[in-house]
C-alpha cells in the first residue's frame, strides 16, 4: 500500500524566503510528526499532531516554524524567513495512533537547502 | 527532557554479532524503538521495548532494562546490507497535560559498518 509522500523531495532556496513542505500520511493514521535531520545527526523532534488534540509544538526551534494540519490528513510545515541554519533533510511519520508501542512509519524527507 | 547516549560507530565482519547500546536519561518513559536508517533513505522500524527483558525478531534482538536507563540492540549473522545508523529512541510522557503518551527523541545514532 502506500506509504508517506513528502513534496517536494529538495528544495533550493535563498535566505530570507519563506518554504512550505508537505507531508501525506498513510490513510487511516491519526499521528503525524515532523523531524529534522541535520548532515551526521539524530532526528529532532519538531512537531507532532493527533487526531483532533492541540499539537505539541515543543520541539519547534523558533516562531518562523510553524505547522498545520487539514482535515487529519495533509500536513504543512512552513519556515518563513529561512535562515542557513535550517538546512537539513526534514522528515514526516505518521503512526496509527499515539498509542506508545505503535511504530511511526516515515516518508523519504525533503531536503532543504538555503543558499 | 531526554539524554539519549549510543556509541557514535562500530565496525564488525560480516557473519559476526555487534551489540549497540543506548543509555538514556528520562521520566514518565513510555518506551524505547529501534530504527535503522540507511544512508540517504528514512529511518525503518526495528523494534519496540517497553518492559524489561529480551525481545527478538529473525537476526535482531533487543533488550531493555528500565532500571538502569540502559537498552541495547543485537545484531547476529551480520550482512553487509546491514552497514547502516542505528537509532535509538525514547517515548516520555512530558509536561504539557495534552502530552498524553509523549513523543520520541532520538540518539544521534550508531554508525555500523559491516566488513568482508
Amino acid at each position: 500500500g502506500a506509504g508517506v509522500s513528502q513534496s517536494p523531495s529538495n528544495k533550493v532556496t535563498e535566505k530570507g524566503k519563506d518554504v512550505e513542505l508537505r507531508c501525506d500520511p498513510i490513510s487511516g493514521h491519526t499521528a503525524l510528526y515532523w523531524y529534522r535531520q541535520s548532515l551526521g545527526q539524530g532526528l529532532e523532534f519538531l512537531i507532532y499532531f493527533q487526531g483532533n488534540s492541540a499539537p505539541d509544538k515543543s520541539g519547534l526551534p523558533s516562531d518562523r516554524f510553524s505547522a498545520e494540519r487539514t482535515g487529519g490528513s495533509v500536513s504543512t510545515l512552513t519556515i518563513q524567513r529561512t535562515q542557513q541554519e535550517d538546512s537539513a533533510v526534514y522528515l514526516c511519520a505518521s503512526s496509527l495512533g499515539a498509542y506508545p508501542s505503535y511504530e511511526q512509519y516515515f516518508g523519504p524527507g525533503t531536503r532543504l537547502t538555503v543558499t | 527532557g531526554q539524554n539519549i547516549d549510543q556509541p557514535t560507530e562500530m565496525t564488525a565482519t560480516e557473519g559476526a554479532i555487534v551489540q549497540i547500546n543506548c543509555t538514556y536519561q528520562t521520566s514518565g518513559f513510555n518506551g524505547l524503538f529501534w530504527y535503522q536508517q540507511h544512508a540517504g533513505e528514512a529511518p525503518t522500524f526495528l523494534s519496540y521495548n517497553v518492559l524489561d527483558g529480551l525481545e527478538e525478531k529473525g537476526r535482531f534482538s533487543s533488550f531493555l532494562s528500565r532500571s538502569k536507563g540502559y537498552s541495547y540492540l543485537l545484531l547476529k549473522e551480520l550482512q553487509m546490507k546491514d552497514s547502516a545508523s542505528y537509532l535509538c529512541a525514547v517515548r516520555a510522557r512530558g509536561e504539557m497535560t495534552t502530552d498524553s503518551w509523549g513523543k520520541l527523541q532520538f540518539g544521534a545514532g550508531t554508525q555500523v559498518v559491516v566488513t568482508p
